[in-house]
């Protein structure tokens, strides 16, 4: 089957870095997203990786590797408002698309 | 209004009422999506459509049942639900059906079936 794991729930300190994980296992690949939900509201875009390596956005990143089916979003200077849920979503090769479960980001003062 | 809206953001129904959430986007985008989210779970896939035809139904009860009027619109009609429907439900709209570009998300409906 296809699967998305990543953490359930991860804990960071605001000015510190964090790193969210995601490994994917699906039939085929045609991209990865990562979208941001705050509680009550809507998922927003934030990246989408097709091809290996990192991209950078602002305090955000996002890094792929096809071969080891894994990515990650990493979070610079983390500030109280980036507590919320970071989505994983991998578009497979019928273009359908796999969702995480999600990871629910807490940030400490 | 901007991006897309749903309404009501909150309802609370008993399991032999009729209702019906609403979904509009003002992207002018041809494919919208209905998703279901529980807690610690992935989102589900409900129904897919593109320009107002339904293209996707993934194994959803009767008792859930989409419409779509024209490309901005999108209706989900709901009765006689159980209480493991409670849920946030989203619609979501995208440029087209191909899954390599991005959704845009409404805020959901949270849903309460007692």
């Amino acid at each position: 089957g296809q699967n998305i794991d990543q953490p359930t729930e991860m804990t960071a300190t605001e000015g510190a870095i964090v790193q969210i994980n995601c490994t994917y296992q699906t039939s085929g690949f045609n991209g990865l997203f990562w979208y941001q939900q705050h509680a009550g509201e809507a998922p927003t875009f934030l990246s989408y990786n097709v091809l290996d390596g990192l991209e950078e956005k602002g305090r955000f990143s996002s890094f792929l590797s096809r071969s080891k089916g894994y990515s990650y979003l990493l979070l610079k200077e983390l500030q109280m408002k980036d507590s919320a849920s970071y989505l994983c979503a991998v578009t497979d090769s019928n273009y359908q698309l796999i969702w995480g479960a999600g990871t629910k980001l807490i940030i400490k003062p | 209004e901007t991006g897309v809206t749903q309404t009501p953001r909150h309802l609370v129904m008993g399991m032999t009422n009729k209702k019906s959430l609403k979904c509009e986007q003002h992207l002018g985008h041809n494919a919208m999506y209905w998703y279901k989210q529980s807690a610690k779970k992935p989102l589900e896939l409900m129904f897919v459509y593109s320009l107002e035809e339904r293209v996707e139904n993934n194994s959803v009860p009767s008792r859930f049942s989409p419409e779509c009027p024209n490309s901005s619109h999108l209706f989900l009609h709901l009765h006689t639900l159980q209480p493991e429907d409670s849920a946030l439900y989203l619609c979501a709209s995208s440029q087209t059906l191909d899954r390599t570009y991005e959704q845009y998300f409404g805020p959901g409906t949270r849903l309460t079936v007692t």
